[in-house]
């Protein structure tokens, strides 16, 4: 079956740098991509729909300065978030379309300390 | 707008009890998808099932099976004689046609499942 790999998929980092999430297809092209987060105890909750070579589409109040997505392949969709603060600290996962289905990556776990 | 309600926050059992857990809908849509995944604490999604809207035949694999009723717009799934490896939360996702809103899942909250020896 297809494969999404996502990647690093846990990560720690210091408040007010920026670390970049990588998702990949890896056996199948993806024009679509959706990123999600997931607080502790919650459900999954849309960020953004990552759209080949063009700009993605943000959930409302999500800061796009912020959570910056570049989906420059069909095979590869990145997240990077900017300026990084402990209440960013979450779990990110993405998602890769292919007709009816949704395959996700493994998740990201971030910790912002 | 779409939705989709698990009102079971945590559900606990003993093993071999047969559970279920419900999970009603909104759409206004007329072809959509239903989805069960399962999250361990790992935190990795696993696909259970997928469902459009045009099938109703209910479906079974294995110790899984799935009541899908539009009557109703529930989709529940009922676990038979429960082991502790089913221990984990539960999530069910609506989708609506990639060319409406691309596609996305919108989840409910989840159930958390805890079965005990």
């Amino acid at each position: 079956g297809a494969v999404v790999s996502q990647h690093p998929s846990w990560v720690i980092c210091k408040s007010g740098t920026s670390v970049k999430i990588e998702c990949r297809s890896l056996d199948f092209q993806a024009t679509t991509m959706f990123w999600y987060r997931q607080f502790p105890k919650q459900s999954l909750m849309l960020m953004a729909t990552s759209n080949e070579g063009s700009k993605a589409t943000y959930e409302q109040g999500v800061e796009k300065d912020k959570f910056l997505i570049n989906h420059a392949s069909l095979t590869l969709s990145t997240l990077t978030v900017t300026s990084a603060h402990p209440e960013d600290s979450s779990f990110y996962i993405c998602s890769a379309r292919r007709v009816a289905e949704a395959f996700f990556g493994q998740g990201t776990r971030l910790t912002v300390v | 707008a779409q939705k989709v309600t698990q009102a079971q926050t945590e559900i606990s059992v003993v093993e071999k009890e047969d559970v279920t857990l419900d999970c009603v809908y909104e759409t206004r849509d007329t072809t959509y998808y239903l989805f069960w995944y399962k999250q361990p604490p790992s935190g990795e999604l696993v696909f259970l099932i997928r469902r459009n809207s045009f099938d109703e035949q209910n479906e079974i694999s294995g110790r899984y099976s799935w009541n899908f009723q539009k009557s109703t717009s529930s989709f529940n799934f009922t676990i038979t004689a429960s082991q502790v490896v089913d221990s984990a939360v539960y999530f069910c996702a609506l989708s609506v046609p990639i060319y409406n809103q691309g596609g996305k899942l919108i989840f409910g909250q989840g159930t958390e499942l805890s079965v005990k020896p």
